[in-house]
């Protein structure tokens, strides 16, 4: 397997525009996880799936943010509008019931 | 509540010294996990500890899980240049979600 794949990379947008970041988990891994990391904060879990279905969405900082699950190869994070502060690097990662977590290489996003 | 407070925070070591960190909670927990984070990559994961009082070892790292289920430590011998980066201890708890603790940035001078 080729692991999770996130994309972009990396994002550079303007305050105001629509982000939209794209993950692929492990194929078979049933729970998926967006992370955001900053310097200030660390590692912050913002929402977390099983089977699809949002679990727990309590870390997602405020009504701009917004994921999806539409099927069990494909997630995404959607920020609108986006703002300067919402500069952070945004994992993906996801794994079987009571496993450990493999992680995507991450989208760095950028707002300027 | 369900925070992992991860020490120390950062840490500069000579190659070949012996490095030790951990965290600790006041909630207990079912699995732990140490990843390392290099620049520009995600965290992978170095070991996962899955029962109160294991003590695991992969290579030159060693760590255990509490016998309480509320903490673990991680230990590196020897320590290389290559061992630099950010290690981070994860827990879940009784539920299926995965917390983080805040990282210790390790720094190696050759």
């Amino acid at each position: 397997d080729a692991g999770v794949i996130q994309s972009p990379r990396h994002e550079v947008t303007e305050m105001g525009q629509e982000v939209t970041l794209r993950c692929k988990p492990i194929s078979g891994h049933d729970y998926l996880f967006w992370y955001r990391q900053t310097m200030m904060r660390g590692l912050e879990l913002l929402i977390y799936f099983n089977n699809n279905v949002p679990i727990d969405d309590s870390g997602m900082p405020e009504d701009r943010f917004s994921a999806k699950m539409p099927n069990a190869s494909f997630s995404t994070l959607k920020i609108q509008p986006s703002e300067p502060r919402d500069s952070a690097v945004y994992f993906c990662a996801s794994r079987l019931l009571n496993t450990e977590a493999f992680f995507g290489q991450g989208t760095r996003l950028t707002v300027v | 509540g369900q925070q992992l407070n991860q020490s120390p925070q950062s840490m500069f070591i000579q190659e070949g010294e012996d490095v030790s960190m951990n965290c600790t909670s006041s909630s207990i927990f079912n699995t732990w996990l140490w990843y390392k984070q290099d620049p520009g990559e995600g965290p992978v994961l170095l070991i996962a500890l899955y029962k109160a009082g294991e003590l695991t070892s992969n290579g030159r790292l060693t760590a255990q899980f509490g016998t309480t289920r509320k903490d673990s430590f991680l230990n590196i011998s020897a320590s290389i240049p290559s061992d630099v980066g950010i290690y981070f201890c994860a827990a879940y708890p009784r539920g299926n979600d995965m917390r983080f603790g805040a990282g210790t940035r390790l720094t190696v001078k050759p």
